[in-house]
């Protein structure tokens, strides 16, 4: 059974630019959710989607991320404009209803320079 | 709200040293409780869990106690090795908060042979 899937691994944009990270949950799985961590600190909740649906944004930054999981299958978060404090590596996982085990993906490490 | 506060590293040890990393909650409801493991390179994993209090998770030789009296679930190792130089992550989740996760800051563990 594959994992879930992030991509791209790396990505380096100028600040002011747009990129959107993708990621596949393992099949099935109706909970995702993304994470950051910014250098050094803690990972921090983002969103919650229960398959289509935004269960929970309390963690989104600001309105300079967008969330989509359109049919409920892989999610994109996009950032639109980049900015410098953005960097950080960006992890998905994706668990089955009631399941209390979360499933990881790789992570995408983004910098903005 | 739920928080969580680990030992702060970095930690570093020689192989076959004994190994705790501290690691305290809070939390309103009864959490569930994690050690996710980051290697070098790699997304996170999870190392072991405990879903209520007392019960002990374990694996590849870590083991944590979920101890409810003292709001803590350290984790320990007897005997280190080089292999298990990463980043440790204490993480707890409850059904309240739709079981997303609420992260330590990470220790940085480095073995020396």
């Amino acid at each position: 059974e594959a994992g879930v899937t992030q991509f791209p691994s790396h990505s380096v944009i100028e600040k002011g630019q747009t990129v959107t990270l993708r990621c596949d949950p393992i099949s099935g799985h109706d909970n995702l959710y993304w994470y950051r961590r910014v250098m050094g600190k803690e990972i921090k909740f983002l969103l919650h989607f229960v398959k289509e649906s935004k269960q929970d944004e309390s963690g989104m930054p600001n309105n300079r991320f967008l969330a989509e999981r359109t049919g409920g299958t892989y999610s994109t978060l996009k950032v639109q404009p980049a900015e410098l404090e953005d960097s950080g590596v960006y992890f998905c996982a994706s668990n089955p209803s009631r399941e209390v085990q979360a499933f990881f993906g790789q992570g995408t490490r983004l910098t903005v320079v | 709200g739920n928080s969580v506060t680990q030992m702060e590293g970095p930690v570093t040890l020689s192989e076959e040293a004994f190994l705790t990393i501290n690691c305290t909650y809070t939390a309103t409801g009864y959490p569930s409780l994690f050690w996710y493991v980051q290697y070098p390179g790699e997304g996170l994993q999870l190392l072991l869990k405990a879903t209520k209090a007392d019960d002990k998770g374990s694996n590849k030789g870590f083991e944590a106690t979920y101890r409810k009296e003292t709001t803590s679930f350290h984790l320990e190792k007897g005997s280190v090795q080089v292999s298990d130089s990463a980043v440790y992550f204490c993480a707890l989740s409850d059904r309240g908060s739709n079981y997303k996760l609420t992260f330590g800051k990470g220790t940085l563990l480095t073995v020396n042979p």
